[in-house]
């Protein structure tokens, strides 16, 4: 049981490139998330997903869409990235049943 | 979206020594979260506690939901205690608050 795994660890683009970032969850979970996390603040939610077939903005969509490919995976795409994405992204899954949230390991990811 | 507050932005404790931390927030929700986060950088649910009282080992919390507070208390503190706590409140999608960061001194 991986719980909620995440690819690349690391990741270093030029502005303007694009890129996936991945996440699975093994825990049979239908709600996904991302968030950003930048320097000394909180996390703010990019998008998420309700159940697979679903997806909605969350508080800083733009730049970046994503896809529920199915119940397991949540993919997050940058068309074309800008400095200002550079952050740390983290997936995380939600239980139906306590509501808690488990968090991958997340993805440092440096824009130049 | 819901505003969230969290004091103090900064704490350093003895080891052994206990502490509260506070999440405010602006707006009903029915869904509030601690997290810790570690030095790592990994997040871990500690609580989910949208109203009353749990606890966990150590480890508390109480929500207030009708005054739209929480609060967070740790005792006897141990250095594995280091870190940054996070509370997240919402409806349908979470907010977070900036985060207490927490160091524990042997």
């Amino acid at each position: 049981n991986a719980g909620v795994t995440q690819t690349p660890k690391f990741q270093v683009l030029k502005t303007g490139q694009s890129m996936t970032l991945q996440c699975a969850q093994d825990m049979n979970h239908n709600s996904m998330y991302w968030y950003r996390q930048d320097p000394g603040m909180g996390l703010r939610l990019i998008y998420y997903s309700a159940s697979e077939g679903t997806t909605d903005k969350g508080e800083v969509p733009n730049g970046y869409n994503v896809s529920r490919l199915n119940k397991r995976e949540f993919s997050l795409r940058l068309e074309s990235a800008a400095p200002s994405q550079t952050s740390v992204y983290f997936c995380a899954s939600e239980s139906q049943i306590s509501y808690e949230q488990y968090f991958g390991p997340g993805t440092r990811l440096t824009v130049t | 979206g819901i505003q969230v507050e969290q004091s103090p932005p900064d704490l350093i404790l003895q080891e052994g020594a206990n502490s509260t931390l506070r999440c405010n927030f602006s707006d009903s929700v029915n869904n509030l979260q601690w997290f810790h986060q570690n030095p790592w950088g990994q997040l871990i649910n500690l609580f989910y506690i949208p109203s009353g009282t749990k606890q966990n080992g150590r480890l508390s919390a109480t929500t207030v939901a009708t005054e739209r507070y929480s609060l967070l208390y740790i005792s006897s503190s141990q250095t594995t205690d280091s870190g940054v706590y996070f509370c997240a409140v919402g409806l349908n999608q979470f907010y977070f608050g900036t985060g207490t960061s927490l160091t524990v001194i042997p």
